[in-house]
């Protein structure tokens, strides 16, 4: 059981490319989410989803995309990366929406935007 | 707006000894669910313990415990036995629904050492 795989783990990109991180769940959970961790900032909240085909915006959605197109899968883009999206991200899921938030995360991605 | 104030952005312990993290938030809702996550150096999210804020009852998880205030909106973490495997960041959180959208609002965590 992989539990939430993120890949990749370290990431440098040039301002204004772009890309996306994956996100992976084999636990079957409803509920998945995006997080970006800044130094001193504690985890902000990017975008979520409660299920396959329905996402929703954080607390900080601006310069990300997401899509949920089936249950397993949450893929994040940076659609012209910048330099202030230069972050840890975190992918999280859990199995009810409405029951403990997330309780799954990922192992995390470190992106550097130059 | 709706935060969570984690005071106390370093704390030491000796090992074996007690250790209490405070957190307060704001919020006007009255159903919610609080949270403390622990993040060792691998960087790793890991829950510790979770309180839905209907209950009364405090959480318990082996050695972590949490004391609930609703009225005082705190809900501080209290580790027992502190060993040196502790030693990590913990971030306080808090998780509404409003309306079909949610909302998750961490802390800026404190970082706590174990001293041997």
């Amino acid at each position: 059981n992989a539990g939430v795989t993120q890949t990749p783990k370290f990431q440098v990109l040039k301002t204004g490319q772009s890309m996306t991180l994956q996100c992976a769940q084999d636990m079957n959970h409803e509920y998945m989410s995006w997080y970006r961790q800044d130094p001193g900032m504690g985890l902000r909240l990017i975008h979520y989803s409660v299920g396959a085909g329905i996402t929703d915006q954080g607390e900080v959605p601006n310069g990300y995309n997401v899509s949920r197109s089936t249950t397993e899968d949450f893929p994040l883009r940076l659609l012209s990366a910048a330099p202030s999206q230069t972050s840890v991200y975190f992918c999280a899921s859990s199995s009810i929406s409405g029951v403990g938030g997330p309780q799954h995360f990922g192992d995390g991605t470190r992106l550097s935007i130059l | 707006a709706q935060t969570v104030t984690q005071s106390q952005p370093e704390m030491s312990v000796q090992e074996a000894e007690t250790v209490t993290l405070s957190c307060t938030y704001d919020t006007s809702e009255s159903d919610y669910y609080l949270f403390w996550y622990k993040q060792p150096p691998s960087r790793q999210m890991i829950l510790v313990i979770r309180q839905e804020a209907y209950k009364q009852q405090n959480a318990t998880e082996n050695r972590f415990s949490v004391n609930f205030q609703k009225a005082a909106k705190s809900f501080s973490l209290k580790i027992s036995d502190s060993q040196l495997g502790d030693a990590a960041m913990y971030f306080c959180a808090y998780r509404i629904t409003q309306g079909g959208s949610e909302k998750l609002v961490f802390g800026k965590g404190t970082k706590l050492t174990v001293n041997p």
